[in-house]
Parts: structure tokens; sequence; C-alpha cells
């Protein structure tokens, strides 16, 4: 199965600051990569798929990069509501496999 | 726009079975596959298997195999996920989303595995 691994495991940025997610596919996924947003006791919340279109409704400071095997997810400026854990998904071969995950938190 | 609405809670006893069902409300499934992902507490997301309605096929991790059971009912927009020989390690919460990558998910299912 391909691994995903994200880094790093934790992120501590200021609000209104710029955060750098990186994953990295253990081979080539092409741009088969989404990106999830979960906050605590919610489900997890697609906000980019196609490693770079964001879903409906996600805001323009979310924004996707990358492929084969090394992926960003940039935010541009955090909001407060941004604070959350964020995993990478591949789904160019199946079983899908997640990251472990990063969190972001208020430095 | 389709929504996923999962069943309630369940409490558990060591080497019993759990059914879980998601219903889509709003809309279908088809064409496209149900997956079931689960998240014990404080870790991350563990894709477990899936369901493609209009192939009636169903494909599960390996980690599972043997004990996990995908099925759907096309009448009712209902996916159910039916895990057996429950352990302890299995308390988790258990989610349905649709399709590959994955949206819309389901509320999630909190699944206690205690005697």
């Amino acid at each position: 199965e391909i691994v995903m691994t994200q880094s790093p495991a934790t992120l501590s940025v200021s609000p209104g600051e710029r955060a750098t997610l990186s994953c990295r596919a253990s081979q080539s996924i092409t741009s088969n990569l989404a990106w999830y947003q979960q906050k605590s006791g919610q489900a997890p919340r697609l906000l980019i798929y196609g490693a770079s279109t964001r879903a409906t409704g996600i805001p323009a400071r979310f924004s996707g990069s990358g492929s084969a095997t090394e992926f960003t997810l940039t935010i541009s400026s955090l909001q407060s509501e941004d604070f959350a854990v964020y995993y990478c998904q591949q789904y160019n071969k199946w079983p899908l496999t997640f990251g472990g995950g990063t969190k972001v938190e208020i430095k | 726009q389709v929504q996923l609405v999962q069943s309630g809670a369940e409490l558990k006893k060591p080497g019993s079975s759990v059914k879980v069902s998601c219903k889509a409300s709003g809309g279908t499934f088809s064409p496209y596959s149900i997956s079931w992902v689960r998240q014990a507490p404080g870790q991350g997301l563990e894709w477990m298997g899936r369901i493609i309605p209009i192939l009636d096929i169903a494909d599960y991790a390996q980690k599972f195999q043997g004990r996990l059971t995908i099925t759907e009912d096309k009448s009712t927009s209902t996916a159910y996920m039916e895990l057996s020989s429950l352990r302890s390690d299995d308390t988790a919460v258990y989610y349905c989303a649709k399709g590959d990558w994955l949206a819309p998910w389901g509320q999630g299912t909190l699944v206690t595995v205690s005697s």
C-alpha cells in the first residue's frame, strides 16, 4: 500500500501568518491527493482534491500544490477557525491511505 | 446536495458484532463508492473498506479481511458496515464517506467495545 507521510506533526502559527503543511507519498500518486480539515469532535471536511482544486465553499486562503510524491497545503493567513488537524489522503491506488496528520495550533 | 446520516452510538461486548448504517439524505450514492473510515481515540484516520453500489462490489483493507462486511440497500440508499469479533482496540468513531476524495462524510458513530 502507499504510505503517506505528513510533516510536521505539529505546527505553531500566529493568527494572520502563513502555514505550510507537507505530505509525501511513498510512490507516485500523480495528482490524486486530497486534503481534509478536522476540528475536535467533528467529522473531517474536504478542503482540496486533485492536489490543487478547492472543494465547494472552501475559502481561497487554502491552496494545494504538488504532484507525484510531494504535496503542500498552504493557508495564506490563518484565521481562528483554521486551528485544527489536517490530513492528506491518496486515492491513486486502493486501499486509500491517509497521512498521520498535522496539528495546526495557536502560537 | 446529498448528506450522509449515520446510526447512533453503540456499546458492545468483546467478541460480539456491530452494524452501523449510513443513509443518503437528499440524493443517492450512485454512481460513487461509499467508504468506511475509523478513528480511534486521539488517533488518525484509517480506511477500512468500500462498496461500489452500481457494481455491487465491496473491497476491504487487508487488516479487516474476514471481519468486515460492507453492504448496501439501493431501495433505501443506505450502506451498512458490520464488524465482527470485536476487541477493545476496535473502540473508535466510525465514519462513512462518499467517493474517492471523500465528501461528504457522515457525522460519525462511536462504537465502544468494553466488557
